[in-house]
């Protein structure tokens, strides 16, 4: 049981937009950032988006973010077969004092 | 250019111990957060432990009084110290840096740690 919330699969076919949220408390995403990792096959996460909103560079801007609350979203635009893979947030949880991850989300192509 | 080379897994009975090492390049483990994630087969990740800067350190309650992690500032290197080994501590251990231990810009190739008898 993660402590935050993601939901299990996300699908979508090429050219579409997909939306994963994640779902947390005060203590984690409500008064912290949320942070995005992309994880493809047989590889090492990656960053995909810090302090909720902010792309690393070379992230392609058809990946954003955004917080509201106690919870976080990553957003998708114009899907390409190469996003398959499984995507998790993270944040520093205040009580816990523990990064705290979502339990991942994957994400088919269709 | 960043680079994080872990090392030191491997197969090991229950309560046995082992010494995670990560071997950074292209930057200083001590001007840095530091930090272990795992990731078990087939399961999502995992936050294990971190180091900061002014050597504060915080630590899952999974593994609290088993793991230990520290950094040899003068081979550049970050350990995990994994005592007690149970079944469930079996994953794919990550190193990993960045500036704040939530926001991690790079990780290493991962070792992998088998609890197996």
């Amino acid at each position: 049981q993660s402590v935050l919330t993601q939901p299990p699969s996300a699908s979508g076919t090429p050219g579409q937009r997909v939306t994963i949220s994640c779902s947390g408390s005060s203590s984690n995403i409500g008064s912290n950032n949320a942070n995005w990792y992309q994880q493809l096959p047989g590889t090492a996460p990656k960053l995909l988006i810090y302090s909720n909103s902010q792309r690393p560079s070379g992230v392609p801007d058809r990946f954003s973010g955004s917080k509201s609350g106690t919870s976080a979203s990553l957003a998708i635009s114009g899907l390409q077969s190469e996003d398959e893979a499984d995507y998790y947030c993270a944040a520093w949880d205040d009580s816990l004092t523990v990064v705290v991850f979502g339990g991942g989300t994957k994400l088919t192509v269709l | 250019e960043v680079q994080l080379v872990e090392s030191g897994g491997g197969l090991v009975p229950p309560g046995g111990s082992l010494r995670l090492s990560c071997a950074a390049s292209g930057f200083t483990v001590s001007s840095t957060t530091m930090s272990w994630v795992r990731q078990a087969p087939g399961k999502g990740l995992e936050w294990v432990s971190v180091i900061y800067r002014d050597d504060k350190t915080y630590t899952a309650d999974s593994v609290k009084g088993r793991f230990s992690i520290s950094r040899d500032n003068s081979k550049n290197t970050l350990y995990l110290q994994v005592n007690s080994l149970r079944p469930e501590d079996t994953a794919v251990y990550y190193c990993a840096s960045g500036p704040w231990a939530a926001r991690i810009d790079y990780w290493g190739q991962g070792t992998l740690v088998t609890v197996s008898s």
